[in-house]
């Protein structure tokens, strides 16, 4: 089975400062990883992926995340947090045991941005 | 850009009724769409894989008779929520797949927030 892991439910940052959310995962067989966001009371919308091709993603709205096969992680990052980035975070993994895209979520990290 | 629609938004109902929530591609064709419930500061849990002109293929553990899920054409997708106790409020959201491999884009729709009374 997959799994993935969101270390930090709540992370709070000042505006302007790095962004850093962990995630960490667990798969038996080469994982495909993204980054969701979701603003209250919306769906969720697709930051970046990670398909198995290059290990440093970028998305949008300035975040990257890198895959490291030897930490089995897939942090995101952003160098300078804006105030509209305030919102939760889910990684996610797919992979050949769960199917194309049926995607198992982390627990979630909400991120609070101080003016 | 492709969108999936969810209908409604928000809806309040008695208990021991039934609920139906719609699940729209609005400009492409979803041979599966996917069924999630969200706990209050929770994760998402996949409750279901619809697929279309097949049977709906749940999660182990929730009930097939109590969410029902009706996938009649390639841009609709439904899930009841039959008998509703307040138990089953939750946030209810919905994602759409263009098709099966990794590459193709999961489209989510905005949820429907269920409250039963």
């Amino acid at each position: 089975a997959q799994s993935v892991t969101q270390l930090g439910s709540h992370v709070s940052v000042s505006e302007g400062a790095l962004v850093l959310l962990r995630c960490n995962y667990s798969s038996s067989v080469p994982p495909y990883l993204f980054w969701y966001v979701q603003y209250p009371n919306q769906g969720l919308q697709l930051l970046l992926k990670y398909t198995s091709a290059a290990t440093l993603v970028k998305g949008i709205n300035g975040f990257e995340a890198e895959f490291k096969k030897s930490e089995t992680s897939f942090h995101l990052t952003k160098p300078s947090a804006h105030m509209s980035d305030a919102a939760e975070y889910f990684c996610a993994v797919s992979g050949p045991i769960q199917g194309a895209q049926k995607l198992v979520f982390g627990q979630g990290t909400r991120l609070t941005i101080n003016p | 850009g492709a969108v999936v629609s969810q209908h409604p938004s928000r809806v309040i109902c008695k208990s021991g009724t039934s609920v139906k929530i719609e699940c729209r591609s609005l400009d492409f064709q979803a041979t599966t769409m996917f069924w999630y419930r969200q706990f209050p500061k929770k994760s998402l849990m996949l409750m279901a894989t619809s697929n279309e002109g097949s049977k709906a293929t749940y999660e182990q553990g929730v009930e097939k008779d109590k969410f029902l899920i009706n996938h009649a054409s390639l841009t609709l997708s439904t899930l009841t929520v039959t008998s509703a106790h307040p138990e089953d409020s939750s946030f209810y959201i919905c994602s759409a797949s263009r098709g099966a491999n990794y590459n193709s884009p999961l489209h989510f729709g905005n949820g429907t927030r269920l409250t039963v009374t």
